[in-house]
């Protein structure tokens, strides 16, 4: 079955603390790997797409890298601003994308 | 650009009523599509369209309808509200051949009691 798991669900950070959340998936004819930031009563927002393993992408504080079986989404000395829920989605063959249920982000001054 | 808007912000049904969540968007965007993200789990698609007049029903389609008469518009019709449709609602859009870099709007939350 075709599923994305996310962890930790929630990880609290003292600010300048990095660490690193996950994105583990089992999808068959993998076409991308999406991370995306959700702020409180927001929709989603669009971070970076992986599409091999291997390759990495940076915005910021943050680097999200990919292998065959998942993706770590890095984070270098976190502000508070960067408090969030990160998202992880996986597209497969059929352009269906799969959803992660999400790791939410405290970042404490 | 207003982007991606969705209308109401809120709203409260009763069981067995009817309503339309409207989205909208002004980004001449093909592919929009509709969500709904319950505590817990992945956002989970309903339906989505690919341009004026196609329709596709997502993972979770039961329960609701919807039509796109233009580009623009994407309304999602819950046709006889339960409370298992509880949830806020996201309606999303982007450019066909992109579309993991999707737009989406602030969302709706719809309380069923």
């Amino acid at each position: 079955e075709d599923q994305v798991t996310q962890s930790p669900e929630a990880l609290r950070l003292q600010e300048g603390e990095s660490s690193s959340l996950n994105c583990s998936y089992t999808v068959s004819g993998l076409r991308g790997l999406f991370w995306y930031r959700q702020d409180p009563g927001k929709g989603p927002e669009f971070l970076f797409t992986l599409y091999s393993a291997g390759e990495e992408k940076e915005k910021e504080r943050l680097k999200a890298t990919l292998t065959k079986k998942e993706s770590f989404l890095h984070i270098t000395a976190p502000k508070p601003e960067d408090s969030a829920t990160y998202l992880c989605a996986v597209r497969k063959s059929n352009y269906q994308l799969i959803w992660g249920a999400g790791t939410k982000l405290i970042i404490k001054p | 650009n207003a982007g991606v808007t969705q209308t109401p912000k809120f709203q409260v049904l009763k069981t067995g009523q009817s309503m339309t969540l409207q989205c909208a968007q002004d980004m001449n965007h093909e592919y929009m599509s509709w969500y709904r993200q319950d505590p817990g789990m992945g956002l989970r698609l309903i339906h989505y369209s690919v341009g004026a007049g196609i329709t596709d029903q997502g993972e979770v389609p039961n329960g609701y309808n919807v039509s796109r008469s233009t580009t623009e518009d994407f309304p999602l019709r819950l046709l006889s509200a339960a409370p298992s449709q509880t949830s806020v609602y996201f309606c999303a859009s982007s450019y066909a051949g992109e579309r993991e870099t999707q737009y989406f709007g602030p969302g709706t939350r719809l309380l069923v009691l």
